[in-house]
């Protein structure tokens, strides 16, 4: 089973809210990604989390705040977000960094 | 250095056909070339990946062509079917270290009925 689920499927948030993106997988995978996609461009590294320890931050505002509770969870917590944060929000995950990432089914988040 | 370079950016096949979608790479420290294939509104799928070890590899109609010493590799998608319409993307990493996915552009294949 290669599946990685992510929730909610949309989500539509004011600047001034705050919501979380969750991601889960169970397949054992010790590494977990957040990426952030736009349309028609390919997904762009956000964060990296290699043994539940945050291991790469790819210079991202700090209105994105990543949290991994534990090995099977990622949560993504967002707060003043801006419209041109609208994308596809990715999740991803793979055995370890070395290996074959995985990814789930996004989420798509508008700003408004 | 770090790019792949993609091409074409969209693509047109009649069902049968042969897609052919094209990477190159400068950095001679990738080591793993995956490539991804994603639906409109869903997430990139892990489609076939080679290593530079081997100079071809092939899993059912998609296969993979690596040309080590052109730093080029390539998908081509035999017997093209309309489910095989997607965006398509290639990608390049290092298997030391963290294994950060350098992406190509993508490309949007169409296969006409």
């Amino acid at each position: 089973d290669t599946e990685v689920t992510q929730t909610p499927k949309h989500l539509v948030m004011g600047m001034t809210n705050k919501k979380s993106l969750k991601c889960e997988q169970h397949m054992g995978h010790r590494a977990m990604y957040w990426y952030k996609q736009k349309a028609k461009k390919p997904p762009e590294l956000m964060f990296v989390y290699s043994y539940e320890k945050l291991s790469i931050n790819e210079s991202v505002p700090s209105r994105f705040s990543p949290e991994c509770p534990n090995s099977s969870l990622l949560n993504l917590h967002l707060h003043a977000l801006q419209p041109e944060d609208s994308a596809l929000y990715l999740c991803a995950s793979s055995y370890e960094t070395r290996y074959e990432q995985y990814f789930g089914p996004g989420t798509r988040l508008t700003v408004t | 250095q770090q790019q792949v370079k993609q091409s074409p950016q969209s693509l047109i096949v009649q069902k049968g056909g042969i897609s052919i979608i094209n990477c190159a790479y400068e950095n001679t420290a990738f080591d793993y070339f995956p490539w991804y294939q994603q639906f409109p509104g869903k997430g990139p799928a892990l489609l076939i990946a080679i290593r530079p070890d081997v100079s071809e590899k092939k899993e059912g109609r998609f296969t993979i062509s690596f040309n080590k010493s052109a730093k080029q590799f390539s998908l081509h998608i035999m017997d093209s079917q309309p489910g095989d319409s997607a965006t398509y993307f290639c990608a390049a990493s290092m298997s030391t270290g963290f294994q950060k996915l350098v992406f190509g552009t993508g490309t949007r294949l169409l296969v006409s009925p």
